[in-house]
């Protein structure tokens, strides 16, 4: 099992440019997450998905686009890249429910972004 | 929202001592996880307590959960090296919302 994988691991962009971090999970979780990690700031959660074709908005989702159309996949669109967009880039999965392991994440490995 | 707090945010402590993280939340939280996340790496999953007033340990880890289900602690006995890294409390609200609120983390370093 890969479990969750992120690329690229690091990008730099120049402001305004677009791009997009792919995240793929091979544990058919049904939820997915993406955080971006900032020092001081702990893991701020930007967008969610709790299934195929459903999307919602975490704490700080302006700037930033997702889909979800298939249970594996759930990129993370920038469209016009700024320097407050520099930071590290965590996707996260898990199943949903009520058991036992249920909304335990795992996470990926991380994309450090860098917007000059 | 629901937000949730998480002190000291550095801890510097000799190889041996104790060390102990705190972590409170606005909204009573259905469970609490913890995470550790090693220098330049990703956060792993720790643990997760789900009852009031529950006590977890895993061999020199303590987690409490608070009675009030508020609150939240991790303590380590007898730190050792392998211990570095920053840890988070990450809270999930008691209104069937499925998103996990994390702690702003607390970063252990160990002088040797």
């Amino acid at each position: 099992n890969a479990g969750v994988t992120q690329t690229p691991k690091f990008q730099v962009l120049k402001t305004g440019q677009s791009m997009t971090l792919q995240c793929a999970q091979d544990m058919n979780h049904e939820y997915m997450s993406w955080y971006r990690q900032d020092p001081g700031m702990g893991l701020r959660l930007i967008h969610y998905s709790v299934g195929a074709g459903i999307t919602d908005q975490g704490e700080v989702p302006n700037g930033y686009n997702v889909s979800r159309s298939t249970t594996e996949d759930f990129p993370l669109r920038l469209l016009s890249a700024a320097p407050s967009q520099t930071s590290v880039y965590f996707c996260a999965s898990s199943h949903r429910g009520v058991f036992s392991g249920a909304n335990v994440l795992t996470f990926g490995a991380g994309s450090r972004l860098t917007v000059l | 929202g629901q937000q949730v707090m998480q002190i000291p945010q550095y801890q510097h402590v000799q190889e041996g001592e104790d060390f102990t993280t705190y972590c409170n939340s606005s909204t009573t939280l259905s469970n609490i996880q913890w995470y550790k996340q090693r220098p330049g790496g990703h956060p792993v999953f720790l643990i997760q307590l789900v009852k009031s007033g529950e006590v977890k340990k895993q061999k020199r880890l303590t987690f409490q959960f608070g009675e009030a289900k508020k609150n939240s602690s991790l303590h380590i006995t007898a730190t050792q090296t392998t211990d570095v890294g920053t840890y988070f409390c990450a809270g999930l609200s008691n209104f069937g919302n499925e998103k996990l609120t994390f702690g702003t983390g607390t970063r252990l370093t160990i002088i040797p």
